[in-house]
């Protein structure tokens, strides 16, 4: 089945530093969604994206939805340790009820 | 607020024995669906339901069967437990077109 493209895989930082990680698909998406998900618990929703273009910011989280509508992208300013998880992302194309998942990224903060 | 509730948290089967997993979500929400979760695949949809009433497949739903009698409630059942279906199981639900919000999962293993 189709799949996203995240990246990186993982992760390795420093605490305070940022980060950025981004998805990419070969089909186009009417709406991103980006989810953190913490060890033996269900993802989070951090942030939902629903035109192309658009920028928008959860705390220390900010996240853009590609102009293409091909991609997206999170990044995390200042991490911190609880920033450590997998991180995922989602896309569903208009009318449809599916979101399709990225495969995560995971990061680990080196305090 | 519960959001979305899953039981069991845990289960050991044997090869061929069967049970239910049961998601309940307090939402309102018309949409429930059903993924499970597999090292490196990332979240793959099993089952999902627009309504009361209603099913459709995803896209990995042999060995599976669902049933939403009540808009709260999504059942998904294994009639014949197989080893291939180790794994996390998580349930979501979202409003039209919406977000979707996660439970905190079910770990099957099959022996």
């Amino acid at each position: 089945g189709q799949q996203l493209n995240q990246s990186p895989q993982s992760m390795f930082i420093q605490e305070g530093e940022d980060v950025s990680m981004n998805c990419t698909s070969s089909s186009i998406f009417n709406t991103w969604l980006w989810y953190k998900q913490d060890p033996g618990e269900g993802p989070v929703l951090l942030i939902a994206l629903y035109k192309a273009g658009e920028l928008t910011s959860n705390g220390r989280l900010t996240a853009q939805f590609g102009i293409t509508r091909k991609d997206s992208f999170l990044n995390i300013s200042a991490s911190i340790p609880s920033d450590v998880g997998i991180y995922f992302c989602a896309g569903a194309t208009s009318g449809t009820y599916k979101y399709i998942f990225g495969t995560g990224t995971r990061l680990k903060v080196l305090a | 607020n519960a959001g979305v509730t899953q039981t069991p948290k845990f289960r050991v089967l044997k090869t061929g024995q069967s049970m239910t997993l049961l998601c309940a979500q307090d939402m309102n929400h018309e949409y429930m669906y059903w993924y499970r979760q597999d090292p490196g695949m990332g979240l793959r949809l099993i089952h999902y339901s627009v309504g009361e009433g209603t099913t459709a497949k995803g896209e990995v739903p042999d060995g599976y069967n669902v049933s939403r009698l009540k808009k709260q409630n999504f059942l998904l059942g294994l009639e014949s437990a197989a080893p291939s279906q180790t794994s996390v199981y998580f349930c979501a639900s979202s409003s039209q077109g919406g977000e979707q919000f996660f439970g905190p999962g079910t770990r099957l293993t099959v022996l």
